[in-house]
């Protein structure tokens, strides 16, 4: 199985500032077709996990555009221009590539 | 509107077996493959079991292989995962996700304790 790992596990923002997320891979998740099967994802307190990111920068319908992802092969990044109150949870990084899908270990984000 | 909506969950004993349900609508669900994702209680998401479109092909995780079983019937726009044999770390919250995560349910409480 791929194992995903995720740093830092948790993060204390202040409201305004920027953060970042770094996710690996210990396989390249650049597939045959050119895509890059990397998905990030917020579960907010009590909710189910919500897609922000699909194959490593495409934002999902409706995330706002402080999330932006970047990355290749092994390593990925979510960044967050500016943080806002509502964005605390726990970040996840997902590989698509092979099954069984994998999950980094999550990263918890809070506000100061 | 995507909606996925489980059910089935519950308390059951070691041993025992449930079933759970993921209504699907808003989409053409016979055109998707459908998975199941788990979360134990405040831990991480662990991936369960997988089935193609048209149920033809299924994957399970090792840790649930020869215990659950993934159905899905086209007809009703309705996924099954039949679970056996049922152990105290099957405890989890119990997702139906559309493809590789675009969507979640809200997830169905599965407890395995005497």
């Amino acid at each position: 199985d791929i194992v995903m790992t995720q740093t830092p596990l948790s993060l204390s923002v202040t409201p305004g500032q920027p953060a970042s997320i770094s996710c690996k891979s210990s396989q390249s998740l650049l597939h045959s077709d050119g895509k890059t099967y990397l998905y990030w994802y917020l579960q907010k307190p009590g909710q189910s996990p919500q897609l922000l990111i699909y194959e490593v920068s495409s934002r999902f319908s409706g995330v706002p555009d402080r999330f932006s992802g970047s990355g290749s092969g092994t390593d990925f990044t979510l960044k967050i221009s500016r943080v806002e109150a509502e964005d605390v949870g726990v970040y996840y990084c997902m590989q698509g590539i092979h099954l069984p899908f994998t999950f980094g270990p999550g990263t918890k984000v809070d506000i100061k | 509107e995507v909606q996925l909506v489980e059910s089935g969950g519950g308390l059951v004993q070691p041993g025992g077996s449930l079933r759970l349900s993921c209504s699907a609508s808003g989409f053409t669900f016979s055109s998707y493959a459908m998975h199941w994702v788990r979360q134990a209680p405040g831990k991480g998401l662990e991936y369960v079991s997988a089935i193609s479109s048209n149920g033809g092909s299924t994957y399970y995780a090792d840790s649930v292989k020869g215990r659950f079983t993934i159905s899905r019937d086209n007809s009703k726009n309705t996924l099954y995962l039949q679970m056996s044999s049922l152990r105290a770390e099957d405890t989890a919250v119990y997702y139906c996700v559309l493809k590789s995560g675009y969507y979640w349910g809200q997830g169905t409480l599965v407890t395995v304790s005497s």
